[in-house]
Parts: C-alpha cells; structure tokens; sequence
C-alpha cells in the first residue's frame, strides 16, 4: 500500500501523559498536513510542513502539541501533558501541491 | 477565518434517487471547494472539487454547483447505490493549504 500512513491508529492514555504520533507520506508529496477530527465534526486544520519547513500554525496548537518534519519525508506530532479534551482523531495528510489531499486512516487519541 | 456551514446533518434517501448537500462559506476570497467523502474507520477522501472561475462541474453520478455571488456550492448525487452511504464534507479555502471544512452531512441509502 503506497498511500499515508498513520501509526498507531489508536491510542489509550491517561491524563497528564505524553503521546507521539507518526505520519509516512506519499513519497513523492512534499506537502504534510496534520488536522484533528472531534466525533461529528469536519476535520480542523493544525499545521503544514512544505519540506522540512512549518509553514503554519492554527491557534489550535497550543504549547503542549509539537509537530515536526525531519528532513522533510515522515512527521511526528507529539502531545504533552495530555487532556481529556485532547480526545480526537489525528489525521495526516498530504499532497505534492494545490489540489487534492490524501488523507491517512488517522491516529484515534483516547485521553482517560 | 473561513467558515463553512453545511445541511442537512444527515440524509437519509432511497436506492436510485438523487441527494443535495449543499453549504455557505464566509469568505469572499475563497477560490477551492473539495467535497470529501469519509467512509468508517476511513480518512476523508477527495470525490469532486471546483474552483472558483468554474460555476458547474460533473463527473458520472456526481455534480458540485457554485453560486460565488451567494457565498454558496452543493453537491449532487444522482442513482444514490448503497455504496454512496458515507459521511460527506465540504470545505473551502483561499490558499489551498488551510482547508475550513463542514460539519458534515451522514447520508443513508435505503435500499
């Protein structure tokens, strides 16, 4: 399978605990998206990476959330100190440029 | 910011006949509007877009209408099969980066 993928597709926590989560892009897309789904919701839009580069930052994302994009290929968004409104679907996606966004299955985050 | 309204919240049609989603958007300057389309356990998946300088666009059972002048587009779903049952969003977007998405809509085919 050569489409985005998420790791680990579920994560069960308890309050106050930090978690990572991974993204492995499309290889050739240089564009990666993190966006949070809340049950009933439409996703909302976190962060972007062109390359290696943040290029943005919703005022979603407070200080406890982290993103990064090493060399520019596979992202990691991280959570500090985790709480239980944190409890959300974790969605990657990417994309070479304008247009089209492949989304990954999502990383389901469970904060107890 | 963007903000992007979307109805019904949920659809339920019969098999073969036709559904309408449609959503209002707040800025002017957007110039994207991707429907997506969200199976269970799924990530969303890009089913028709349009742009701004279009006004129609159709692609077999699918079709997006844009009104720039009312700030509104909808989708149509024409011969609904039960593999159209699926929760549909719309978003909109003036730098093609920063997505403002809908709050979906839950569409039941009966058959």
């Amino acid at each position: 399978d050569t489409g985005v993928s998420q790791d680990p597709r579920h994560k069960i926590t308890k309050r106050g605990q930090n978690v990572t989560f991974r993204c492995d892009p499309i290889s050739e897309h240089n564009r990666l998206y993190w966006y949070r789904q809340t049950l009933g919701q439409g996703p909302e839009f976190l962060t972007y990476f062109q390359n290696e580069a943040q290029l943005e930052k919703s005022r979603l994302l407070s200080d406890r959330f982290s993103a990064e994009r090493p060399k520019g290929s596979f992202s990691t968004l991280e959570i500090q100190r985790t709480e239980q409104g944190d409890s959300a679907m974790y969605l990657c996606a990417t994309n070479a440029g304008a247009g089209e966004l492949f989304f990954g299955e999502g990383s389901r985050l469970t904060v107890l | 910011g963007e903000n992007v309204e979307q109805h019904p919240s949920t659809l339920s049609v019969q098999e073969g006949d036709s559904a309408v989603i449609k959503c209002t958007y707040s800025d002017s300057a957007s110039n994207y509007f991707p429907w997506y389309k969200q199976e269970l356990g799924k990530g969303p998946q890009l089913i028709i877009d349009i742009r701004s300088n279009v006004g129609e666009k159709k692609d077999q059972r699918i079709a997006v209408t844009l009104n720039k002048t009312a700030k509104h587009f909808s989708l149509h779903i024409t011969e609904t099969q039960p593999e159209d049952s699926a929760v549909y969003f719309c978003a909109a977007t003036r730098n093609d980066y920063k997505l403002s998405f809908g709050a979906g809509t839950t569409v039941t085919v009966r058959a």
